[in-house]
């Protein structure tokens, strides 16, 4: 089945700094890389996807890249408040129409100092 | 904003007891998901479930744990006799056409 690691589990970063988390799946059949935000006693909540037919994507200061070749994808955060501190999940799968079975990665602790 | 909603939001057990855990998914959407997260670990597929039957399912997702979708609007977990290796948050999610999981905020399972 299909392995999704994700590096650093932790990451501090002084505000107005740039994060990037970076994650590597094994299924070249997946086609499918949300990224899920969870604030402490919350779900996970979706705050950018990409898709197997895109190399990068941009959402005002959050942009996902995705190297199919290479099969990884990375999370860029540029100017980075306290209010981005959180965990972050990278996920992939197979999507098939409306249905996906997320694989996720182990999440990574930014820490955003003010 | 359409939300996922789960109830409840922290149950206590005693190991061996039988629990329900209640979803009720955005209306539009018609797939649905149960996960699981271990305290400090990654969120885990259990189950998805479409057009009134399971679609697929994880190792995880062994004969004591069953779903239902009752009526129109909720989707349930069922674990027949809780271990203590069940203690977990348990989240719900659906999606619609675009294939986007949407998770409620879990519930607190824990084992005694």
């Amino acid at each position: 089945g299909e392995n999704v690691e994700q590096h650093p589990s932790t990451l501090s970063v002084q505000e107005g700094d740039s994060a990037v988390i970076k994650c590597t799946y094994s299924d070249s059949a997946s086609n499918y890389f949300p990224w899920y935000k969870q604030e402490l006693g919350k779900g996970p909540q979706l705050i950018i996807d990409i898709r197997s037919n895109v190399g990068e994507k941009k959402d005002q200061r959050i942009a996902v890249t995705l190297n199919k070749t290479a099969k990884h994808f990375s999370l860029h955060i540029t100017e980075t408040q306290p209010e981005d501190s959180a965990v972050y999940f990278c996920a992939a799968s197979i999507g098939a129409g409306g249905y996906s079975t997320l694989t996720f990665g182990k999440g990574t602790m930014l820490l955003v100092s003010p | 904003e359409p939300e996922v909603t789960q109830t409840p939001s922290h149950q206590v057990t005693q190991m061996g007891q039988e629990v329900i855990l209640r979803c009720v998914p955005i209306s539009n959407h018609l797939y649905f998901y149960w996960y699981r997260q271990i305290l400090g670990q990654k969120v885990e597929f259990l189950v998805s479930f479409y057009n009134n039957e399971i679609s697929e399912k994880s190792e995880i997702f062994d004969d004591q744990f069953s779903v239902e979708r009752p009526d129109g609007s909720n989707f349930t977990l069922k674990i027949r006799s809780t271990k203590l290796e069940d203690s977990a948050m348990y989240f719900c999610a659906s999606s619609g056409g675009t294939g986007e999981l949407f998770f409620g905020e879990g519930s607190r399972l824990t084992v005694l």
